[in-house]
Parts: structure tokens; C-alpha cells; sequence
């Protein structure tokens, strides 16, 4: 099956700090990769799309400078929440598009917490 | 604009009932998926199923079943026999199919919780 790991699993950070977020698919490559956000009993927002070798396309309202994305390889996806504040903790979902299949498999989630 | 709608917020049953769980969507597209995911305590979100928009026909897995009526643009699951395992937040998505334009991102309903008791 398809695989896809996310590190670290949790992280408390102090307020003014960041930190970085992997989104790896193990066993498959994917062009594109996506983020997802998402706050206590709430649904998943999707952040940005991510794309091997290219820019990422952010969603509306979604500071490009606060989160950076970088997708370097065909298996690795990177987040990056630059001077986390408390707002910024919540619950962060990446997925990955299978190369040639149109199938999205997620991570297990990395849950921030900024105090 | 794309849109998915759950409009049942928190379901309880006892063991062993039926369920189902709603789902309506709107899109301007004629090609698109839907998806079904389960989101257990644990968080991480496992994939049941994904349905293409000119396949109508109803799916059974198991104890699981979907309907898909494009008449009401709506992605009915129905979970039978419903066991304590069940428990989770369960998401209805839609995406946009891939093209030159479309990236297949998700557009996620607001999700329905399901409580199944022993």
C-alpha cells in the first residue's frame, strides 16, 4: 500500500520560533502533495499545493511568508510555520498524489502546539 | 465554487444499527471524485472510498455501502450493523479532476462524528 509518514508526529515550540514539518510518501513519488490544517472538531482546510521542482499555489487567506513550502524530491514535502505563534497551533495534515493514479494518501498528522 | 455539505454533525447509535451518513456536494464540474474518509481518535485519516462522477453505481464493501445519486448531488455512506470500531469523524470530499488546470485538491465537508455504543 501507499505510504505516507509525516515527522515529527508532535511538537511544542515557543512563541517567536520554527519549525519544520516533513511530509515524506515512502513507496511511491508524487509530483504533488498538498497541506491541510485543521482545528479541534473541525474539517480539514487545505493550505497550499505543493509541487516537485515549483512554486506552491496557497489557498486564499493563507500567508505564503508564515508557512513556507518547499518540495525538493519526488518524495518529500516540506512546512515550515516561521515565527510560530499560539494562534498558529492546531493540527497539520499533509497528503500526497500518487503519480499516475489521481489517489491522494495522508499523513498521520503533526500536531503544533506554540506556547 | 465547489462545496461539501454534512449536514448531520454528531450521530449516536447502539451497536449493531444501521447507520448512514449524508453527504451533498455542488460543483459546476462534470468530471470529479468523491471520497469518503474515516478519522479515528488517532487522527490520521484512512481512505475508504473514491467515486468518479460517470460511475452511478452503488458500492458495497463489507459492512459498507455508498449511493451516489447525481440527481441530488449527493455520496450517501451507510455503515451496517454498525460496531463500536466504527466510531470516528467521518469526512465526505470532493475534488476537481486533473487536467491542466486542476491539481485534484480536496474540498472537505464539515465532517459527521459517529458514536456507536456498546
Amino acid at each position: 500500500g501507499a505510504v505516507v509518514s509525516q515527522h515529527p508526529s508532535r511538537v511544542i515550540c515557543k512563541s517567536g520560533t520554527s519549525v519544520k514539518i516533513e511530509c515524506r510518501s515512502l513507496d511511491f513519488q508524487a509530483t504533488t502533495m498538498f497541506w491541510y490544517r485543521q482545528f479541534p472538531k473541525k474539517s480539514l482546510m487545505l493550505m497550499a499545493t505543493s509541487n516537485e521542482g515549483s512554486k506552491a499555489t496557497y489557498e486564499q487567506g493563507v500567508e505564503k511568508d508564515k508557512f513556507l513550502i518547499n518540495h525538493a524530491s519526488l518524495t518529500l514535502s516540506t512546512l515550515t510555520v516561521t515565527s510560530a505563534h499560539p494562534e498558529d497551533s492546531s493540527f497539520y495534515i499533509c497528503s500526497a498524489d500518487r503519480d499516475g493514479t489521481y489517489e491522494q494518501y495522508f499523513g498521520p498528522g503533526t500536531r503544533l502546539t506554540v506556547t | 465554487a465547489q462545496k461539501v455539505t454534512q449536514a448531520q454533525t454528531e450521530i449516536s447509535v447502539v451497536e449493531k444499527e444501521d447507520v448512514t451518513l449524508d453527504c451533498v456536494y455542488e460543483t459546476r464540474d462534470t468530471t470529479y471524485y468523491l471520497f469518503w474518509y474515516k478519522q479515528p481518535p488517532s487522527g490520521e485519516l484512512v481512505f475508504l472510498i473514491r467515486r468518479n462522477s460517470f460511475d452511478e453505481q452503488n458500492e458495497i464493501s463489507g459492512r459498507y455501502s455508498w449511493n451516489f445519486q447525481k440527481s441530488t448531488s449527493s455520496f450517501n455512506f451507510t455503515i451496517t450493523a454498525s460496531q463500536v470500531v466504527d466510531s470516528a469523524v467521518y469526512f465526505c470530499a470532493l475534488s476537481e479532476a486533473h487536467g491542466s488546470s486542476n491539481t485534484g485538491k480536496l474540498i472537505f465537508g464539515q465532517g459527521t462524528t459517529l458514536q456507536v455504543k456498546p
